[in-house]
């Protein structure tokens, strides 16, 4: 059982340049969501989405897009990043209740 | 926004010794999480509770989900080192927000032998 991939692991990116995180869950979860994690922060909701074609802002959007074309992958593009997106991010999916994490991407804008 | 605050946000505690930490808010949420992560992997879950005044046990951890479904507590009893980790409170919105789910900003926990 893969469960939720996320990809790539690591990645280091300039200021200014755009990337895109995958996201893929092989569980048929409606639900998905996509974290960033810092110290001392906790997880903070960057968006989710409740279903296919679906996508709702979370405490962090700003800086962030997010598409969901696709029942079972969930994209978070990052279209000119900057030093204060450097972060681990984590995606999630659900069905209701328990949310399944990805191993995370480990993230550094320089 | 429906903010969670976890405390203590630290808690270093010998061997054998018992704990409790805080999970409150001012909004209502339709059920709450407790989660745990260890360092490099994504947090999983321990438990979920969703009536007022609902009480979980899992062996050593009991979780308690507060009357008006505004808080809960989770309370660990005789900890041990494979204990140590950071732990996080989750809640799962309702209403306009369906499907939302917040953490808190978790607690680590670090349990000396």
């Amino acid at each position: 059982n893969a469960g939720v991939t996320q990809t790539p692991k690591f990645r280091v990116l300039k200021t200014g340049q755009s990337m895109t995180l995958l996201c893929a869950q092989d569980m048929n979860h409606e639900y998905m969501y996509w974290y960033r994690q810092d110290p001392g922060m906790g997880l903070r909701l960057i968006h989710y989405s409740v279903g296919e074609g679906t996508t709702a802002k979370g405490e962090v959007p700003d800086g962030y897009n997010v598409s969901r074309l696709k029942k079972q992958n969930f994209l978070l593009g990052l279209e000119s990043a900057a030093p204060s997106q450097t972060s681990v991010y984590f995606c999630a999916s659900s069905f209701w209740q328990e949310a399944f994490f990805g191993q995370g991407t480990r993230l550094t804008v320089v | 926004t429906q903010l969670l605050e976890q405390s203590p946000q630290f808690l270093s505690i010998q061997e054998g010794e018992n704990l409790t930490v805080y999970c409150n808010s001012s909004s209502v949420f339709s059920s709450l999480q407790w989660y745990r992560q260890e360092p490099g992997e994504g947090p999983v879950l321990l438990v979920t509770v969703v009536t007022g005044g609902e009480v979980k046990k899992l062996k050593r951890l009991t979780f308690q989900f507060g009357d008006a479904r505004k808080d809960s507590s989770l309370h660990i009893t005789a900890a041990q080192p494979g204990d140590t980790g950071l732990y996080l409170c989750a809640g799962n919105s309702g209403g306009t927000s369906y499907g939302k789910l917040t953490f808190g900003q978790g607690t680590i926990l670090t349990v000396h032998p």
